[in-house]
């Protein structure tokens, strides 16, 4: 099964509001993390990143928290603006099967924000 | 950051015919990856196409389906091969500038969709 999960499916917002996104992890080895944002039709773009020696990370309008001892990691988004309307994912940087390194991503949390 | 573009965009295919989608990336880099993602779904990791040598494929993935070309540091290509209905799914590029980098970038998908 997949070790990146997301808490919930779909979170709705009004605009002006916070946003917090969450995401559990279940392996303890990864080093990295990364939030992405899909819009309808396009790729995943990258939000912002965090490595696993830090617990908080900030961007423009975007916080990422990392809590290793419960392998959670939560988005936060400031004055949500209707544009944040996306899929978002967790990813995590793992040793893959294979292929050395590889992102392993969660199942997505679709924001929705209403004017 | 680095520019990925896919073509095609969007496919009808009928079972049992196959389909090349090429990826190119506007410099050179390191890694290439190949990721599918389901409707609805997450994203999963096909495999990572190495240049000049066979790529790597995760559990669940072989070449026989999913032949991949990697003939230098820009362009890929993911071959579908032998397509039925399940194999509807967005195919996803990917890359990254160095092995040791973290930060991986993604074009907009293929859209396949099998009848």
């Amino acid at each position: 099964g997949e070790s990146v999960g997301l808490h919930l499916p779909t979170l709705s917002v009004q605009e002006g509001d916070n946003s917090i996104i969450n995401c559990a992890y279940s392996n303890s080895a990864s080093d990295y993390f990364i939030w992405y944002k899909q819009e309808s039709g396009k790729g995943p773009q990258f939000i912002i990143d965090i490595r696993s020696n830090m617990d908080k990370r900030q961007g423009q309008r975007v916080t990422v928290l990392l809590n290793k001892t419960v392998k959670h990691l939560s988005l936060q988004i400031a004055a949500t603006q209707p544009g944040d309307s996306a899929v978002y994912f967790c990813a995590e940087n793992i040793m893959s099967n294979q292929a050395g390194t590889a992102l392993i991503f969660g199942k997505g949390t679709t924001l929705s924000v209403s004017s | 950051s680095a520019v990925i573009s896919q073509k095609p965009s969007r496919d009808i295919c009928q079972r049992g015919t196959s389909l090349t989608i090429q990826c190119q990336v506007d410099s050179q880099v390191t890694m290439m990856f190949w990721y599918r993602q389901q409707p609805g779904q997450s994203l999963t990791l096909i495999a990572t196409a190495n240049q000049g040598s066979e790529a790597t494929y995760e559990s669940g993935f072989v070449i026989d389906k999913f032949p991949i070309s990697r003939p230098n540091l820009t362009f890929s290509t993911l071959t579908v091969s032998n397509m039925s209905p399940e194999d509807s799914s967005i195919y996803l590029c990917s890359a990254k500038r160095q092995a040791s980098s973290y930060e991986q970038y993604f074009g907009p998908g293929t859209r396949l969709t099998v009848t």
